[in-house]
């Protein structure tokens, strides 16, 4: 079975700290996204990576950055978390030829 | 651009019964992929049931089961015999069927909560 892990269920952070969601997965997957869920407004994405060191962005990528150093591996950062970035994030990967995506169980991130 | 419309936020069964969440979607695409994900309260996204355009026969999986209407852009999910645990979140999504780059990237609904009463 195909795991994505994500580093935590729970973050709470203060306004302007530097914040740091991990995401692994054990597939050998090329593709990994980092998406955004917030009431009413379904899943949004944020950034994905289809390779290593490639990153490309999403719907909403202003207030994050990426970082995929190794292929098993992709970071969403918040350089300067706001309260508006209060949300469920989300990590998904996928293979390069396979359609359907596998997700991890979800950060959910409070900023104070 | 493709977008995927879920039109009930919320919805309601009974236990034991049957219900059918809509999904319709916007596309130029003729060959494409289609998805419905469960979220329950515990948040772990998980694949129902998957879809690909070119197969005219309906996809079944277990008490779940898709009516897709390709000319009409539908997909509406059938659970039957509702159970406790089907309560969660419910997601439509679309993929197109080339790969590499954003191509393989999924549009999402907004989703339809459902409960089911014992």
């Amino acid at each position: 079975d195909v795991k994505v892990t994500q580093s935590s269920r729970y973050l709470v952070k203060r306004t302007g700290e530097k914040v740091f969601l991990e995401c692994v997965q054990d597939m050998d997957h090329e593709n990994m996204f980092w998406y955004r869920q917030d009431p009413g407004l379904g899943l949004r994405l944020i950034y994905f990576s289809y390779d290593v060191k490639m990153k490309e962005k999403g719907d909403i990528p202003e207030g994050y950055s990426v970082s995929r150093e190794k292929k098993e591996r992709f970071s969403l950062i918040l350089e300067s978390a706001s309260t508006n970035q209060t949300s469920m994030y989300l990590c998904a990967s996928t293979g390069q030829f396979t359609d359907t995506q596998y997700f991890g169980p979800g950060t959910r991130l409070t900023v104070l | 651009a493709q977008t995927v419309t879920q039109s009930q936020p919320e919805m309601s069964v009974q236990e034991a019964e049957t219900v059918t969440l809509s999904c319709t979607y916007d596309t130029s695409e003729s060959d494409y992929y289609l998805f419905w994900y469960k979220q329950p309260p515990s948040r772990q996204m998980i694949l129902v049931i998957r879809q690909e355009a070119y197969k005219q026969q309906n996809a079944t999986e277990n008490r779940f089961s898709v009516n897709f209407q390709k000319a009409a852009k539908s997909f509406s999910l059938k659970i039957s015999d509702s159970q406790l645990g089907d309560a969660a979140m419910y997601f439509c999504a679309y993929r197109g069927l080339l790969y590499g780059g954003s191509q393989g990237n999924l549009i999402f609904g907004k989703g339809t909560k459902l409960s089911v009463k014992p």
